[in-house]
């Protein structure tokens, strides 16, 4: 099976833009989780999808929002970007059990 | 909310030598252990995971042990290898079916030759 991918891989936006970044999990996995990954505060969850539901949600500002759609693709959206929202954000995918798998995630730097 | 420290930080070992990571979590109701290794520029994988109910698990030359007493568990590597230099991440999560998993700090392995 094809693994999770993450478009795109590289984005560059400026303060106050807004940006959007999906997932495609692997095929069969109903359930899509996102975490940012920075240098100072590490790996961060920020909200879990199963069967286009919000299931959980970590500790960051409404800007940060998600959504997933019924083919388990699953997109995330960051509005008013500030300088702190530089950061890689993965994407991971899991199926019935707790396994997930990440994807090589999406570098968004803010200028 | 769940917290999980991990040490050391970074860890340099020789080849062929053993390698120990200890982490400890904050919330008793977490059941599900995962280790992530990490290579620059890569994503995270999935390298062995433990659930609550099992106090030690092991695939090849990676075990995993649990402590569900004092709330800490720890991955060993044995007879490391130079490729198994990189960023290990231990996480916990809080209940089954809840995939937010709370990760520790990492540790930078480097196995010299």
């Amino acid at each position: 099976k094809a693994g999770v991918t993450q478009t795109p891989r590289y984005l560059i936006k400026t303060r106050g833009q807004q940006v959007t970044l999906s997932c495609s999990p692997i095929s069969g996995h109903r359930s899509v989780s996102w975490y940012q990954q920075t240098p100072g505060q590490g790996l961060q969850f920020l909200f879990e999808y199963f069967s286009e539901t919000q299931r959980n949600k970590g500790n960051f500002p409404g800007r940060f929002s998600g959504r997933q759609f019924s083919n388990s693709r699953s997109e995330m959206n960051v509005s008013t970007l500030e300088l702190g929202d530089s950061a890689l954000y993965l994407c991971a995918s899991s199926q019935s059990t707790d396994t997930q798998y990440f994807g090589p995630g999406t570098r968004l730097t803010v200028l | 909310g769940e917290n999980v420290e991990q040490h050391p930080s970074t860890l340099s070992v020789q080849e062929g030598d053993s390698a120990v990571i200890k982490c400890t979590y904050s919330d008793s109701a977490s059941n599900y252990f995962p280790w992530y290794k990490q290579e620059l520029g890569k994503r995270p994988q999935l390298i062995i995971d433990i659930r609550s109910n099992v106090g030690e698990k092991k695939d090849q030359r990676i075990a995993v042990t649990l402590n569900k007493t004092a709330k800490h568990f720890s991955l060993h590597i044995t007879e490391t290898q130079p490729e198994d230099s990189a960023v290990y991440f231990c996480a916990a999560s809080l209940a089954t079916g809840r995939r937010a998993l709370t990760f520790g700090s990492g540790t930078r392995l480097q196995v010299q030759p």
